[in-house]
């Protein structure tokens, strides 16, 4: 089984600035994937960013940056330059690898941007 | 290329009454999966359908179902509906091969009262 635990309910940031979201996840599994999702108030679900976990290097898109700490089982999301149209509800989602398809999410985390 | 698409998009239900819900894939999508997202109990898997069948099923009591057909479309059936199935019911697409990136949909709005 796997969890995903993401401690911070809410957040803000301020237009132009970087926030950073925490999320920390915990499985048994050695080939997994993990992402980020985002759900604005339109509801739509998009799919922000994906890590592999045998990639050690950290995933980036654009303004959106992880740090993955394999060991300490921590996936955080960077976004830089934050946006208004960044606000949002942003999830953690953790995947076992291979064709299986069911994500397990976090509880996520509400980011507010101030102009 | 269109995304995915839900229908409807809100719902009325009575308590007792069965619902079904669509959820069409992107084209070339033959997996499809479908979650429940409450305030209080958050994103949850309820099944995922491939080639008309289902690979992987969440913890959900027998009044879920759901089936696939041969375009991939995909139903989901919740029957004898309760309060608590008031929901956000989520459809997913994917391809079979790396990344196996899942997009979602819209959603069905559905409010039982």
């Amino acid at each position: 089984a796997q969890t995903v635990t993401q401690s911070q309910p809410e957040m803000s940031v301020q237009e132009a600035e970087t926030v950073t979201l925490s999320c920390t996840y915990d499985t048994s599994e050695s080939d997994y994937y993990l992402f980020w999702y985002k759900q604005p108030p339109s509801r739509q679900m998009i799919l922000v960013i994906r890590q592999e976990a045998y990639k050690q290097q950290n995933a980036t898109e654009n303004r959106f940056s992880v740090n993955f700490q394999k060991a300490a089982k921590s996936f955080s999301l960077k976004i830089s330059d934050s946006q208004l149209g960044d606000a949002a509800m942003y999830f953690c989602a953790c995947r076992r690898g291979g064709s299986n398809y069911k994500l397990t999410f976090g509880k996520g985390t509400l980011l507010t941007v101030n102009p | 290329k269109a995304g995915v698409t839900q229908t409807p998009r809100y719902l009325i239900k009575t308590r007792g009454q069965q619902v079904t819900l669509s959820c069409s894939p992107i084209s070339g999508h033959r997996s499809v999966s479908w979650y429940q997202q409450t305030p209080g109990q958050g994103l949850q898997f309820l099944f995922e359908y491939f080639s008309e069948t289902q690979r992987n099923k969440g913890n959900f009591p027998g009044r879920f179902s759901g089936r696939q057909f041969s375009n991939s479309r995909s139903e989901m059936n919740v029957s004898t509906l309760e309060l608590g199935d008031s929901a956000l019911y989520l459809c997913a697409s994917s391809l079979i091969v790396f990344p196996y990136e899942q997009y979602f949909g819209p959603g069905t709005r559905l409010t039982v009262t």
